[in-house]
């Protein structure tokens, strides 16, 4: 069945760069999304990617699309700590009418 | 206001008890979404209703009961809870004409004892 699938955690600096990988087994997906959890919260859509687009940058968000090897990432320019949450990527496949999510990646900012 | 509100919050409940949570929406979407979320497992879909008439089982829906009551109504009912259904529960909306993007409210935690 689908499957989507993130590293868990990810600790980074205060400035750096920020990393977030996901893969996803659905070549039919549709569109591809990155959300972010903070502590207390529901989910909030970040940015989102058609599925017949490679690249998407939005500030200091970039989503990368590898559809080949069915690899979605996103970065996250000049990381700061009120970036420090759980970070989820879904797809969305039109047959399956729903959205299928990763586990999470929880992103840690040290100051 | 928040446009998609879900009651209550927070909700602890012995074994065997029936609750119910419930979300209502003001963004006039008629698609309409539960999940539950469990440390390390991501959001599971439990069940989703595209209009009134039409609700739909999840990958999870055993030990549970939906019920739309209207467009801007989506309950989510444990009719006999157990301790394994602990978790965070999330209602979610969305719009065929805007990319399918999900719109969340935000949880219900709900500890079944």
């Amino acid at each position: 069945g689908e499957d989507v699938e993130q590293s868990l955690f990810l600790s980074v600096r205060e400035g750096d760069s920020s990393v977030i990988n996901c893969t996803y087994t659905d070549s039919s997906s549709t569109y591809l999304y990155w959300y972010k959890q903070e502590p207390g919260a529901g989910l909030q859509l970040l940015t989102y990617i058609f599925s017949n687009m490679d690249m998407k940058q939005d500030q200091r968000l970039t989503v990368l699309l590898n559809k080949k090897d069915k690899h979605l990432s996103l970065r996250i320019a000049d990381t700061q700590t009120g970036d420090s949450a759980i970070y989820f990527c879904a797809d969305f496949h039109t047959g399956r009418r729903a959205l299928t999510f990763g586990s999470g990646t929880r992103l840690q900012v040290q100051p | 206001d928040a446009d998609v509100t879900q009651t209550p919050r927070n909700r602890i409940t012995k074994t065997g008890k029936r609750i119910m949570l419930e979300c209502s929406q003001t963004k006039g979407h008629d698609r309409m979404y539960w999940y539950r979320q469990d440390p390390g497992l991501g959001l599971r879909l439990i069940y989703y209703s595209f209009d009134v008439k039409d609700i739909n089982k999840g990958e999870i829906s055993d030990g549970y009961s939906v019920s739309r009551q209207a467009q801007a109504k989506f309950s989510l009912s444990l009719e006999s809870a157990i301790p394994n259904q602990t978790a965070l529960y999330f209602c979610a909306t969305s719009d065929p004409r805007s990319r399918e993007t999900q719109y969340f409210g935000p949880g219900t935690r709900l500890l079944v004892l």
